[in-house]
């Protein structure tokens, strides 16, 4: 069972980044899939849901409009499109999967938003 | 969006055994559950503890959840020195359908 976050980097202020998570090891298309963040020297973060069919999507009141989380169940993937990026996007992003809580992470991918 | 309270710092004797608390209200703690996850910087959280306060195989019978009204807790019997982690707790939030983190305790094991 694993999952694998890729796609962090470094851009600039204002501009957007896709992030995604390859599930392994479980069937990946019967669970709600999260984000979770954690900022440098903060504590962790929730960002996103998205249901196990991709029927209903919540997110976090600062990412609101801002982010939107996707899944590709025949390619066993999940995504978080990240536009109009702030320097408190700053993180380490974490994709989880949900029984019951969080119950599998990944290793996260680093996120920079800075000039 | 207001979290979960947690006290940020908790320290306790090695074999010591140590109560984290977790305070929300009655649409998060008090009626979904509440999941305990602990955390070594370096590493992914790992947990704990799941909202029906089951413990996900492999995880020590020294670590048990409770729930009272709307705080939850988290006991750690024994205390290790490998204890010394940060802790989490997480819960759904019914009315505002997010889920929600406390701030984090910060477990000291001396």
């Amino acid at each position: 069972v694993q999952l694998v976050e890729s796609g962090g980097g470094v851009v600039q202020p204002g501009r957007s980044l896709i992030l995604s998570c390859a599930a392994s090891g479980f069937t990946f298309r019967s669970y709600n899939m999260h984000w979770v963040r954690q900022a440098p020297g903060k504590g962790l973060e929730w960002v996103a849901v998205i249901s196990y069919n991709g029927g209903f999507k919540y997110y976090a009141d600062s990412m609101k409009g801002r982010f939107t989380i996707s899944r590709d169940n025949s390619e066993n993937t999940l995504y978080l499109q990240m536009n109009s990026l702030r320097a408190e996007d700053t993180a380490l992003y974490y994709c989880a999967r949900e029984l019951s809580a969080f119950d599998i992470w990944g290793l996260g991918t680093m996120v920079t938003v800075s000039s | 969006q207001a979290g979960l309270t947690q006290p940020p710092s908790v320290s306790k004797d090695l074999r010591q055994t140590a109560t984290l608390t977790c305070t929300g209200n009655s649409n998060n703690v008090g009626n979904q559950g509440t999941a305990w996850l602990q955390h070594h910087q370096g590493h992914p959280p790992k947990l704990l503890s799941d909202r029906n306060n089951k413990r996900p195989s492999g995880i020590s019978e020294r670590f048990s959840a409770s729930t009272s009204g709307n705080t939850a807790s988290l006991t750690i019997t024994g205390l290790q020195a490998e204890d010394e982690a940060d802790y989490y707790c997480s819960a759904w939030d019914s009315s505002l359908n997010i889920w929600v983190f406390g701030g984090g305790t910060k477990l000291t094991v001396l």
